[in-house]
């Protein structure tokens, strides 16, 4: 059974970092790609980026509000997935969501939350 | 960026109806389009891939279709646990992106 659990999200302050987790089994993680996606209270889905396997170079992709900000990695000998997040603004507050698969999501964890509020 | 167009953003609808939720996609994205169900408090759901496959284990009462910029979703008989938030999401191009949701409710 596939599963998916992030960690380590909380409050943080405006400017402030956080890296959040993701645990995954249940597949083989090396041969997956990773994607991150979040979704802001009461508010739509949004794609935040990916990161291809390792096989595939490992290259990253990200969506414009968060780049330059975060950075996805992977630790494939510990089947894990990191969203490292940096200058955090008001608005990054959401729940962040790890998926498999670069383009259709079959797979999610059930998110963490990440508050950025003074 | 290409930006997916929901319609309606809500609807009211009773169990047995028959609901359609539209997605237009601001440029040709092909087939490449994905349909989800997001409950509140859960993750979403992938009901249906490049725009018109089930995705195993989904009733049949769901469906999909279209291709280009148009895009349909219906849910041929509303069952009590149809009421949800459904998401389009277009792969064609990065950005990922998604509709900005239909929230079905019951009448």
């Amino acid at each position: 059974e596939v599963q998916l659990v992030e960690s380590g999200g909380g409050l943080v302050k405006p400017g402030g970092s956080l890296r959040v987790s993701c645990a995954a089994s249940g597949f083989t993680f090396s041969n997956a790609w990773m994607t991150w996606v979040r979704q802001a209270p009461g508010k739509g889905l949004e794609w935040i980026g990916r990161i291809s396997s390792k096989a595939d170079a490992g290259t990253t992709d990200y969506a414009a509000p968060v780049k330059g900000r975060f950075t996805i990695s992977r630790d494939d000998s510990k089947n894990t997935l990191y969203l490292q997040m940096n200058s955090l603004k008001t608005d990054d507050t959401a729940l962040y969501y790890c998926t498999t698969n670069r383009r259709t999501f079959l797979f999610w964890g059930q998110g963490v939350l990440v508050t950025v509020s003074s | 960026d290409i930006q997916m167009t929901q319609s309606p953003s809500s609807l009211s609808a009773s169990v047995g109806d028959r609901v359609t939720i539209t997605c237009q996609a601001s440029q040709d994205i092909r087939n490449y389009l994905n349909w989800y169900q997001q409950k509140p408090g859960k993750a979403p759901k992938l009901l249906i891939y490049d725009a018109s496959n089930l995705e195993s284990g989904v009733p049949s009462r769901f469906a999909g279709s279209g291709s280009g910029t148009d895009f349909a979703f219906t849910i041929s008989s509303l069952q009590p646990e149809d009421f949800a938030t459904y998401y389009c999401q277009q792969y064609d191009n990065l950005p990922v992106t998604f509709g900005q949701g239909t929230k079905l409710e019951i009448k």
